[in-house]
């Protein structure tokens, strides 16, 4: 079975503080593909990062940083120095299986709420 | 370059109507997916489409919804006889073939 658990419902902050926000998938398959997406109050999905089941290492976009961690299967994605703008929700997401159809299986999101 | 585009951003219907959804993918993507975000229940993959051909159906309910993606032209989610279960934001994303979708702003269905 695939599966991506967000354990953290809802994170609050205050701004300029670092949080991380957790991802844990579940999958039998030796390739597949991670993703985190972001959905602002205004609602669309945002894309953010892609992540290959073979490649671990870390990735750093600006605020952004991505940890990726095979034997522990998570994917945590923390953002430095946080900011008003970032308040949305975060889904995580995986993408595998024999047949790479690419469907997505999200996680149920985390709601990052940064105050001024 | 346009996003994924979706039309309407917000729909209304009574029950027992039908509504249609409708999703222009990013230019040059020939794949398809549509999710379904209910409240409290996070979004959940439906129907997966290339070109004329339905490739993967499993997370589409077995009656009253139906998708295609014409060789020419959009692609149309459609539900027939809409019930209040089925108000939800409705995204549509697209791709290349190389594993990232993109997404849509989404159509936000209202059953009354």
């Amino acid at each position: 079975a695939q599966k991506v658990t967000q354990a953290q419902t809802e994170i609050s902050v205050v701004e300029k503080e670092d949080v991380t926000l957790d991802c844990v998938y579940e999958t039998r398959d030796t390739t597949y593909y991670l993703f985190w997406y972001k959905q602002p109050p205004s609602g669309e999905l945002v894309f953010l990062i892609r992540r290959n089941s073979f490649d671990e290492q870390n990735e750093i976009s600006g605020r952004y940083s991505w940890n990726f961690q095979k034997s522990t299967s998570s994917f945590n994605f923390t953002i430095t120095a946080s900011q008003v703008v970032d308040s949305a929700v975060y889904f995580c997401a995986l993408s595998s299986g024999s047949s790479n159809t690419g469907k997505l299986i999200f996680g149920q999101g985390t709601t990052l709420q940064v105050k001024p | 370059n346009a996003g994924v585009m979706q039309n309407p951003r917000h729909l209304v219907r009574r029950r027992g109507q039908e509504a249609r959804l409708r999703c222009s993918p990013v230019k040059g993507h020939s794949h398809v997916y549509w999710y379904r975000q209910l409240p409290e229940e996070g979004l959940k993959f439906m129907v997966y489409l290339q070109k004329e051909n339905i490739i993967d159906e499993s997370g589409m309910p077995k009656e009253r919804f139906s998708a295609e993606f014409p060789k020419e032209g959009p692609s149309i989610l459609r539900i027939q006889q809409v019930v209040r279960g089925d108000s939800a934001a409705y995204f549509c994303a697209s791709s290349s073939g190389e594993n990232t979708q993109y997404f849509g702003p989404g159509t936000r269905l209202t059953v009354l």
